[in-house]
């Protein structure tokens, strides 16, 4: 089944403690992509991919770290979490390497940072 | 910076009835746009998508228009029912489609 998978699917963690989440897809994607949900603000790009070692910052970056280092991982590295990086966290995938193509979505990972 | 506006943030229709989404970009260079929705603890799932060459584009109840001199765009979803409750998501590409920008999202109810 085509999928993209992200880990954990909830969290709650402390100021300052580094935590990675996890993202794979196995449709051999080119296109990889990370949002956050706030309310009120739909979905906000904070890094994507557009092949294997390409990455590049999205609209809201600042606190976030990515790399590519294989076709179907991604994951978000936050280094040093703060409470304003609690939100709701989607990867995403898409063939065709840019942005212009169906997306398709992991179910999603609840950050809490207290 | 690229933007896109969604309204309204929320919409209650009568089952039956139809339903219509609208949004605005900003950057002259978008060659597409998706829809997206989404239902509760789930992700986002395209429900359809058009392209900068093509103005309308349907499947089945759901349809969307493009006006690309006003730089809008529309999702309509015709003879609605309980199950297109959910929030639904605009969005463009900017940046020679490598970034893509949503819109804040409308939360649809289906009344019964």
């Amino acid at each position: 089944e085509a999928q993209v998978t992200q880990n954990p699917r909830y969290l709650i963690t402390v100021t300052g403690k580094k935590l990675t989440v996890t993202c794979s897809q196995n449709m051999n994607h080119e296109y990889m992509s990370w949002y956050r949900q706030d309310p009120g603000l739909g979905l906000r790009q904070i890094y994507y991919s557009m092949n294997v070692e390409v990455t590049d910052k999205g609209d809201v970056p600042e606190g976030y770290k990515v790399s590519r280092k294989e076709k179907r991982n991604f994951p978000l590295i936050l280094e040093s979490p703060s409470p304003n990086q609690t939100s709701l966290y989607f990867c995403a995938s898409a063939g065709g390497g840019y942005s212009n193509q169906p997306q398709h979505f992991g179910d999603g990972t609840r950050l809490s940072i207290l | 910076g690229e933007n896109v506006e969604q309204h309204p943030s929320t919409l209650s229709v009568q089952e039956g009835d139809s339903a219509v989404i609208k949004c605005t970009y900003s950057d002259s260079a978008s060659n597409y746009f998706p829809w997206y929705k989404q239902e509760l603890g789930k992700g986002p799932q395209l429900i359809i998508d058009i392209r900068s060459n093509v103005g309308e584009k349907k499947d089945q109840r759901i349809a969307v228009t493009l006006n690309k001199t006003a730089k809008h765009f529309s999702l309509h979803i015709t003879e609605t029912q309980p199950e297109d409750s959910a929030v639904y998501f605009c969005a463009a590409t900017y940046s020679s489609a490598s970034k893509i920008i949503f819109g804040s999202g409308t939360r649809l109810s289906i009344r019964p």
